[in-house]
């Protein structure tokens, strides 16, 4: 059965502090792994990791794929209470389908 | 910005009645989507749809669920006759490729009293 997991569940920081969030999976046929933030609704897109080893960098967001540990992280550095929200992991396999994590929820107190 | 938009933003129905989620995706985008999330659960593929016809299906898109694109710019997802069970946010989204980043809507909440 294909699984994506994500830890921490949940997390709680401060302003200014730095934040990784992990990712790992197992699926067959594995095509890509996604990033995706979702604060009400819609999920919205962070990052698409392909490659292993390349780093992918949206200001104070990163993020890195390990296909030997089946993994990823996000990074997100100096946070601000604006980062709050739940970001889930998507990994795209076969069948034109996503297989998402239950997500963690970050929230960042002033 | 081109977004997908989805009609209504919220429904509340009674059990064994027919639901109709309405979605516009993104104008050129090719391959469409519906994926669910029940309240305080994971999001969950239902199904995929190019050129007119299904690519894809979860197990969770039973005999309940059907879509459709009835012209060339909505995509319909239609619960036949709703269960309890099936109360949750339903979300479109579409792709020019296939794979990789997918464009969601702002979803469509179903109540099932």
């Amino acid at each position: 059965e294909d699984k994506v997991v994500q830890s921490p569940l949940s997390l709680v920081v401060h302003e200014g502090d730095t934040v990784t969030l992990n990712c790992s999976y197992e699926v067959t046929n594995f095509r890509s792994l996604l990033w995706y933030k979702q604060e009400k609704k819609a999920p919205t897109f962070l990052f698409m990791l392909t490659s292993s080893g390349i780093e992918k960098k949206s200001g104070r967001l990163s993020s890195i794929l390990d296909k030997k540990e089946l993994s990823s992280i996000l990074n997100i550095t100096a946070t601000q209470t604006g980062d709050s929200a739940i970001y889930l992991c998507a990994v795209d396999h076969a069948g034109n389908m996503l297989t998402f994590g239950g997500g963690t929820r970050l929230m960042v107190k002033p | 910005e081109p977004e997908v938009t989805q009609t209504p933003s919220h429904q509340v129905t009674q059990m064994g009645q027919e639901v109709i989620l309405r979605c516009v995706p993104i104008s050129n985008h090719l391959y469409f989507y519906w994926y669910r999330q029940i309240l305080g659960q994971k999001v969950e593929f239902l199904v995929s749809f190019y050129n007119n016809e299904i690519s894809e299906k979860s197990e969770i898109f039973d005999d309940q669920f059907s879509v459709e694109r009835p012209d060339g710019s909505n995509f319909t997802l239609k619960i036949r006759s709703t269960k309890l069970e099936d109360s949750a946010m339903y979300f479109c989204a579409s792709n020019s490729q296939g794979s990789g980043e997918l464009f969601f809507g702002e979803g469509s909440r179903l109540t099932v009293l």
